[in-house]
């Protein structure tokens, strides 16, 4: 079955440290998507991509940096973290073609501890 | 911009009663979602609107949408303790725009 995989599922890091989340999705998806989910505030959009080598900034791109490489993976880089980078990452991927197929997969979320 | 706001954030019912999550943004769209997240888990798919009237129904969840009125509802039948989560509804900047904007979340919690 096609899925969408996050790792780590727990990170614990120290402020200034790079980190990466790993994101790997085998629906052949072009679109794919980093949310932060913090509470009060739903999720907010990081980076999106909408193919190979398309990045775009979300309304939260500050301090995030993506890549896309290959179809399925969308690796998400926090070039120096912060506490206030402390959140639930989730991954989430749609095939882009509109209708009412047109939905998100979410991963099962990574835990980003920053101290 | 756009924005969305659900309400009510916070409720807790009885099992058996009917009751009804509102979902208001403020600019036209024309696709809006519900999902559903269990405590501690990933957003799961439920609904997908697409046009002024539609109506979506999965077990003792129906899901509608006013475009004229930029409202969504999902409304709860007869609720049951395994419906326990929080609900988000997700607005599209537009057809051909795949971000979504999403709602703070509806927690939900239905005692037995």
């Amino acid at each position: 079955d096609a899925e969408i995989t996050q790792s780590p599922r727990h990170k614990i890091t120290e402020t200034g440290r790079q980190v990466t989340l790993a994101c790997h999705q085998t629906w052949n998806h072009n679109n794919m998507f980093w949310y932060r989910q913090d509470l009060g505030h739903g999720l907010r959009l990081i980076h999106y991509s909408y193919g190979v080598h398309d990045t775009n900034k979300g309304e939260v791109s500050d301090g995030y940096s993506v890549s896309r490489s290959n179809t399925e993976d969308l690796p998400l880089t926090l070039e120096s973290a912060a506490s206030s980078q402390t959140s639930v990452y989730f991954c989430a991927s749609s095939e882009g073609t509109g209708g009412l197929r047109e939905k998100l997969f979410f991963g099962s979320g990574t835990q980003l501890s920053v101290l | 911009e756009l924005k969305v706001e659900q309400n009510p954030l916070f409720l807790s019912m009885q099992e058996g009663k009917n009751y009804t999550i509102y979902c208001n943004y403020s600019t036209t769209s024309d696709r809006l979602y519900w999902y559903r997240q269990d405590p501690g888990k990933s957003l799961e798919s439920l609904f997908v609107l697409l046009s002024n009237g539609a109506v979506k129904q999965e077990g003792r969840l129906m899901a509608s949408l006013d475009t004229k009125a930029r409202l969504s509802t999902l409304h709860i039948t007869a609720a049951v303790h395994d419906l326990s989560a929080t609900y988000f509804c997700a607005v599209a900047l537009s057809r051909s725009n795949y971000q979504l904007i999403w709602g703070a979340g509806t927690k939900l919690i239905i005692k037995p």
